[in-house]
């Protein structure tokens, strides 16, 4: 139990346009999700923090403007960075907080590489 | 507020023997704690955690950790090393919303 997806893999694309990352709880219903973004050999980094159906809450000095985040149901999460440009590249993880538990236990996705040309 | 300290970015051991990662904690709040592994291009994955139970836990693939409230210390530890042990370590504490993650322990195991 508790799996956590992410789609794409990985992805490629240009300078200048944008690229939607999905999350999914895939046997249990997630009320919070989270993304972080890790750059190589470093640890992860907390962008933001989704609660279905508000709007998401970012970390100090994360463009909400630029990372576009949607926690539409309980069990789907987005991440759209827009105009990307090559220094967002970089490998985003998202994870999923199973609603009930008491300690904050996360299920994190198996990530997503996005290259920026 | 709460901080993970990692000593040693990367550990090396020899197969079979002993591994120990050490992480060290600060916490305003009871803290719960996790140690992940993160293998090359993947997601992570829990090992084991601590949510105020039993201070001695045991996880997944022979691995345990001892919560020693008096050194702030959750050290992760695993008798004899495999070939397959090397990854990334992360430590990992929580007292509210987040998780906050220590810098990571490179473990590489040598014939």
């Amino acid at each position: 139990g508790a799996v956590v997806s992410q789609h794409p893999s990985w992805v490629i694309c240009k300078s200048g346009t944008s690229v939607k990352i999905e999350c999914r709880s895939l046997d249990f219903q997630a009320t919070t999700m989270f993304w972080y973004r890790q750059f190589p050999k470093q640890s992860l980094m907390l962008m933001a923090t989704s609660n279905e159906g508000s709007k998401a809450t970012y970390e100090q000095g994360v463009e909400k403007d630029k990372f576009l985040i949607n926690h539409a149901s309980l069990t789907l999460s987005t991440l759209t960075v827009t105009s990307a440009h090559p220094e967002d590249s970089s490998f985003y993880i998202c994870s999923a907080r199973e609603a009930g538990l008491t300690y904050n236990e996360q299920f994190f996705g198996p990530g997503t590489r996005l290259t920026v040309l | 507020a709460q901080s993970v300290t990692q000593l040693g970015s990367h550990v090396s051991v020899s197969e079979g023997a002993l591994v120990l990662l050490r992480c060290n904690y600060s916490s305003s709040v009871p803290p719960y704690l996790f140690w992940y592994v993160q293998y090359p291009n993947q997601g992570l994955q829990l090992l084991l955690k601590y949510t105020s139970a039993a201070t001695l836990v045991k996880g997944i693939n022979g691995f345990e950790a001892e919560f020693k409230k008096s050194e702030t210390s959750f050290h992760l530890t695993k008798p004899s090393a495999h070939m397959s042990d090397a990854a990334e370590y992360f430590c990992a504490v929580t007292g509210g919303n987040k998780l906050t993650f220590g810098t990571g322990t490179q473990l590489k195991v040598e014939l």
